[in-house]
């Protein structure tokens, strides 16, 4: 069946350091990675989206790769700030229908 | 702009009774609406896929007749959830897809509690 792993559950970096997640899929080939921060009790709020036949994208200090052939998506945040805490989820889709949604990243970013 | 809201964002009702959230695009119009739920600590899971005017698509495992959908405008959807019981105590989130792009805008959730 489809899947979409984010390998590390939660992810704790220094103020100011790169912070790396990782997204992985199986059985699927998406046509859009998206990824989305969702803050508690609250909706997901969407980042950034990349084509299957974009390699990087990125917006101010976001950037997200898309590796077909490994089946991963890399997002990274630069200059980390505290504010950035927030669980990351990233999700597939071949089109506007059905988003498949990864179990998220809970980052937490100390000062 | 593409902002979605939900009403209400919590709502705590007994077993057996029924329960309505609704989910609305404020500054766009949506042809499609989907809602998720979500169980603590675990990713958003689809439920169904409304589309204006005609019935919703729901994903394997979910109850129809339990969770009513109704996609009366371009504008409004709703997710009656019926005869609630503890299990169907989680957070509930609709998202919006305007006409003509591949964006989903989400709604903030709503809290639902079964007593």
């Amino acid at each position: 069946s489809q899947k979409i792993e984010q390998n590390s559950e939660a992810l704790n970096i220094q103020e100011g350091k790169t912070a790396t997640l990782t997204c992985n899929y199986t059985n699927y080939s998406p046509a859009y990675l998206q990824w989305y921060r969702q803050d508690p009790g609250r909706g997901p709020v969407f980042l950034l989206l990349i084509r299957e036949n974009e390699k990087e994208k990125r917006k101010e200090r976001l950037k997200v790769t898309f590796d077909t052939t490994l089946k991963q998506s890399l997002f990274h945040i630069t200059a980390s700030q505290p504010a950035d805490s927030a669980t990351y989820l990233c999700a597939m889709t071949r089109s506007a229908s059905k988003i498949i949604f990864g179990s998220g990243t809970r980052l937490s970013i100390r000062p | 702009g593409a902002v979605v809201s939900q009403h209400p964002s919590w709502v705590i009702c007994k077993s057996g009774t029924s329960v309505k959230i609704e989910c609305r695009s404020l500054d766009f119009q949506a042809t499609t609406m989907f809602w998720y739920r979500q169980f603590p600590k675990q990713s958003l899971m689809l439920m169904a896929t409304s589309n204006e005017g005609s019935k919703a698509t729901y994903e394997q495992g979910v109850e129809k007749d339990k969770f009513l959908i109704n996609h009366a405008s371009l504008t409004l959807s709703t997710l009656t959830v019926t005869s609630a019981h503890p299990e169907d105590s989680s957070f509930y989130i609709c998202s919006g897809v305007r006409g003509g792009s591949d964006e989903q805008y989400f709604g903030p959730g709503t809290r639902l509690t079964v007593t």
